[in-house]
């Protein structure tokens, strides 16, 4: 079966300081990857994502930047962080194929707080 | 572009009642549609989700939802919910073109289930 993992689950980072999150999808091969952002009382956005190795399309201009340096590893990043970084990020995955009514799945999640 | 909209924030019910979520979706092609439910500090987690065929969509935990497509809806229902219930569901669309494999997400409905 496949699993998705996440980490940290918590962070707690100073303004300007740098950002590494990890997520690895086990039991998949070149899963589609992908990074959202959950900020209370507005859902979820569509940070990243990912087909492929070092393939990555970002939704929406900001202060991180993604990487996939593995097939089935994906890390998100920010070189100075803002206090508006703070929120819930999530990993997710979906099988390789160009279908849209795949599940997607996700990690447990890890809440990041710049302060 | 598609928008998805959950009519109702916050939903209280007591145990052993029914409930009701409720699902908008505005695109102008077909789209594939999903319940997702996340419990406190977790993941989120696929309910059920419609592609075609019956209507009627049966899921996980006794959840069903029905797909109208003259009123452009997805409601998400159970007869009878349990205090385990507690958590948010958000209800999520996706073109059915296939070219577009991305998730829009409404907002979210919080459902509290009080004893």
């Amino acid at each position: 079966s496949q699993t998705i993992h996440q980490w940290p689950a918590t962070l707690v980072q100073p303004v300007g300081s740098p950002l590494s999150l990890e997520c690895t999808v086990e039991g998949t091969s070149n899963p589609n990857l992908y990074w959202y952002r959950q900020a209370a009382g507005r859902g979820l956005q569509l940070l990243f994502y990912s087909v492929g190795i070092g393939q990555i399309s970002s939704e929406v201009p900001q202060n991180l930047s993604a990487s996939r340096p593995q097939d089935r590893q994906f890390i998100l990043s920010s070189k100075k962080l803002l206090l508006s970084d703070s929120g819930f990020y999530l990993c997710a995955w979906s099988q390789p194929h160009r279908f849209s009514g795949n599940t997607i799945y996700f990690g447990e999640g890890s809440w990041l707080t710049v302060v | 572009a598609q928008s998805v909209t959950q009519l109702d924030s916050q939903v209280p019910v007591f145990e052993e009642a029914p409930v009701e979520l409720r699902c908008n979706y505005s695109s102008s092609v077909s789209v594939y549609l999903f319940w997702y439910v996340q419990y406190p500090n977790q993941g989120l987690q696929l309910l059920l989700k419609y592609l075609s065929g019956s209507t009627l969509v049966k899921g996980i935990n006794g959840f069903e939802a029905e797909f109208n497509k003259s009123q452009t809806s997805f409601h998400l229902r159970k007869p009878s919910v349990h205090i385990s219930d507690t958590a948010e569901y958000f209800c999520a669309a996706a073109n059915s073109g296939g070219s577009n494999y991305k998730l829009t997400f409404g907002k979210g409905t919080l459902l509290t289930v009080n004893p």
